[in-house]
């Protein structure tokens, strides 16, 4: 079946340093790949859309600046958090629809937990 | 996010017995209907799915029903077992948009 990996699985980091978070699809190739956010007992919050090639489109509230998206072959994106801090610690995962294998289904990634000090 | 944070209901089943979660929808618009499970520290694994021309569709040991007049999805879990304990979250999409909106997510615990 479509598989999502993602890395690192947990990061702690700093306040004030950049992180990168790294999103594959591993057997097919991801015309679109998502970007969530979910707090301890809450549901998936939606952060960004990513298509291939073009710029990302942010969901109202979440700041393009500080969660940089780079979506740049169809089975690779990545997620900077710039400048983090604490209030930025959080579960982080990448999800990915593609065609023919993952028969446009949405796949998820294992997650990042991310702590900043 | 389009999701609203809430504290998770739980359902307590007992081992063995059938488990139905209830999701109600928010879009008339929505088309296509997704059933994930996450577990503990996981992301969310797809478990079932269907489309609005359908009403019910079954796959290993789960089924989906989609009431579309009262906007209701169900996902039944027969004969529960322990490695079913998680989040379960529902799903919805309309064709017209690219993204799913999650449910607020029910948390199945399983009684020995």
């Amino acid at each position: 079946g479509a598989v999502v990996s993602q890395h690192p699985s947990w990061v702690i980091c700093k306040s004030g340093t950049s992180v990168k978070i790294e999103c594959r699809s591993l057997d097919f190739q991801a015309t679109t790949m998502f970007w969530y956010r979910q707090f301890p007992k809450q549901s998936l919050m939606l952060m960004a859309t990513s298509n291939e090639g073009s710029k990302a489109t942010y969901e109202q509230g979440v700041e393009k600046d500080k969660f940089l998206i780079n979506h740049a072959s169809l089975t690779l994106s990545t997620l900077t958090v710039t400048s983090a801090h604490p209030e930025d610690s959080s579960f982080y995962i990448c999800s990915a629809r593609g065609g023919w294998l993952a028969k446009n289904i949405q796949y998820f990634g294992a997650g990042t937990r991310l702590s900043v000090l | 996010g389009e999701s609203v944070g809430l504290h998770l209901p739980t359902l307590s089943v007992q081992e063995g017995d059938n488990s139905i979660i209830n999701c109600a929808y928010s879009n008339s618009a929505s088309d296509y209907f997704i059933w994930y499970k996450q577990e503990s520290g996981k992301g969310p694994q797809f478990i079932i799915d269907i489309r609005s021309n359908m009403d019910k569709r079954q796959g290993q040991r789960v089924t989906v029903l989609l009431n579309k007049t009262v906007k209701h999805l169900s996902l039944q879990i027969a004969a529960t077992q322990p490695g079913d304990s998680a989040v379960y979250f529902c799903a919805e999409k309309s064709s017209s948009a690219s993204k799913i909106i999650f449910g607020s997510g029910t948390r199945l615990s399983i009684r020995p």
